[in-house]
């Protein structure tokens, strides 16, 4: 069964760091793209970051450019997203997605974990 | 503002068919094939339920089905179920940054 157990949201004050995990299990992870959204309290969804197979390519929007990174450890199974100067507006659950494969590229992301709820304020 | 346009609200009543429209422009919905939509019940997380514009995840009835039209896609769900009562987001790779954008989302109601 195909399973993403996202983890490390916390209460942060602005200008803090989180680093948040995503652990994957139920299928070959190295073969996946990897992404991370988010969805502030009572609003839309947000795409956030987007990683390849292995490393690259790595995407993030401009807006974010900067503050976020994404990596991954296949021999972990895990994705992880690491948000620095956290701002007020950062305050969302963030979940990660499978993004399809390099042979079936669907550019769309499969969320199968409940999220982590990350909150900034002072 | 969010990059899509979707209406706020839709309803319908059991048995029927609802479309929600989404609204993109040349830069994502009008160029790439890769349109998305999203179905999240309150309190839990957001599921996917069409990608590529018309392909179905393994689980999702065929009740559910996907179109394009020039800078236009649109999700119909047809033989309305309470359950289908959710928020429906949609999703398009786009040209340069950012590489995806999302629709504001549309409340559909069974009545």
């Amino acid at each position: 069964q195909v399973q993403l157990v996202e983890s490390g949201g916390d209460l942060v004050k602005p200008g803090g760091s989180l680093r948040l995990s995503c652990v994957a299990s139920g299928f070959t992870f190295s073969d996946y793209y990897m992404s991370w959204i988010r969805q502030a309290p009572g609003k839309g969804l947000e795409w956030v970051s987007y990683i390849g197979g292995t490393t690259y390519p790595i995407y993030f929007p401009e807006s974010l450019k900067g503050r976020f990174s994404i990596s991954r450890d296949n021999a972990k199974n895990s994705l992880y997203l690491q948000i620095n100067s956290l701002r007020v507006e950062d305050t969302a659950v963030y979940y990660c997605a499978m993004s399809g494969t390099r042979t079936d590229p669907t550019r769309a992301f499969d969320i199968r974990g409940q999220g982590t709820m990350v909150t900034v304020s002072s | 503002q969010s990059a899509l346009t979707q209406p706020h609200s839709v309803s319908g009543s059991p048995g029927q068919s609802v479309t929600i429209s989404c609204a993109g422009t040349s830069s994502d919905v009008g160029t790439y094939n890769h349109v998305s939509w999203y179905q999240q019940h309150p309190g839990k997380a957001p599921k996917l339920i069409l990608y590529d514009v018309i392909k179905r995840p393994s689980g999702v009835p065929d009740r559910f089905s996907g179109s394009k039209s020039g800078q236009t896609a649109s999700l119909t769900i047809s033989g309305l179920q309470a359950e289908d009562e959710a928020d429906y987001y949609c999703c398009s790779y786009a040209a340069g940054y950012p590489h995806w954008v999302f629709g504001g989302g549309a409340k559909l109601t069974v009545l």
